[in-house]
């Protein structure tokens, strides 16, 4: 059965912390996606990744990098968290198009709880 | 139906009643649809997708209906169960540009509650 794996269910952390959210997934696909997802707000794409080494800001990455070394993890960073960047975020991937019939269905991951106290 | 907003649109039904989700989208130049079901605690499931040159497309229970003229997209569910409580989210994306990922819209989601 396909996966991604998001390290960590539940984190919580202070604020001016440094985090890493890890996401692997084992399917081989080339685009790996971040989001946060807040009541009201729906998904949000914070940043993405086509290719390693690759990314490109989503529509909220103030805050945020991210890292692609391999083409089966992306990692999310808070270099700073904050109280406002409690929230639920969720790893996905999907093939490139034209890989495949589906490529642009991502598959998610479980998702991490982050709370910043 | 989806809205923005600080309130998820809500649908309750009877188990074994037929539901409908009802969703808005934006871009005309969307291609391509999916209809992704969460529930509480999980990650958006693939449900059913259809593509802008179908107006129909059926699964295992469900139906996804495209109405390109009025942006309208919905998802019928035959016989709803209790297991078929979540939420329900479109997205639309917009394949146009060239790039391996096109451009992905999600709906704010709608929550389905089965009642036994």
């Amino acid at each position: 059965d396909v996966k991604v794996t998001q390290s960590s269910r539940y984190l919580v952390k202070r604020t001016g912390e440094k985090v890493f959210l890890e996401c692997v997934q084992d399917m081989d696909h080339e685009n790996m996606f971040w989001y946060r997802q807040d009541p009201g707000l729906g998904l949000r794409l914070i940043y993405f990744s086509y290719d390693v080494k690759m990314k490109e800001k989503g529509d909220i990455p103030e805050g945020y990098s991210v890292s692609r070394e391999k083409k089966e993890r992306f990692s999310l960073i808070l270099e700073s968290a904050s109280t406002n960047q409690t929230s639920m975020y969720l790893c996905a991937s999907s093939f490139a198009q034209g890989k495949s019939s589906g490529a642009n269905v991502l598959t998610f991951g479980a998702g991490s709880r982050l709370t910043v106290l | 139906g989806e809205s923005v907003g600080l309130h998820l649109p809500t649908l309750s039904v009877q188990e074994g009643d037929n539901s409908i989700i009802n969703c808005a989208y934006s871009n005309s130049a969307s291609d391509y649809f999916i209809w992704y079901k969460q529930e509480s605690g999980k990650g958006p499931q693939f449900i059913i997708d259809i593509r802008s040159n179908m107006d129909k497309r059926q699964g295992q229970r469900v139906t996804v209906l495209l109405n390109k003229t009025v942006k309208h997209l919905s998802l019928q569910i035959a016989a709803t169960q209790p297991g078929d409580s979540a939420v329900y989210f479109c997205a639309e994306i917009d394949n146009a540009g060239g790039t391996s990922y096109g451009k992905l819209t999600f709906g704010q989601g709608t929550i389905l509650t089965v009642h036994p």
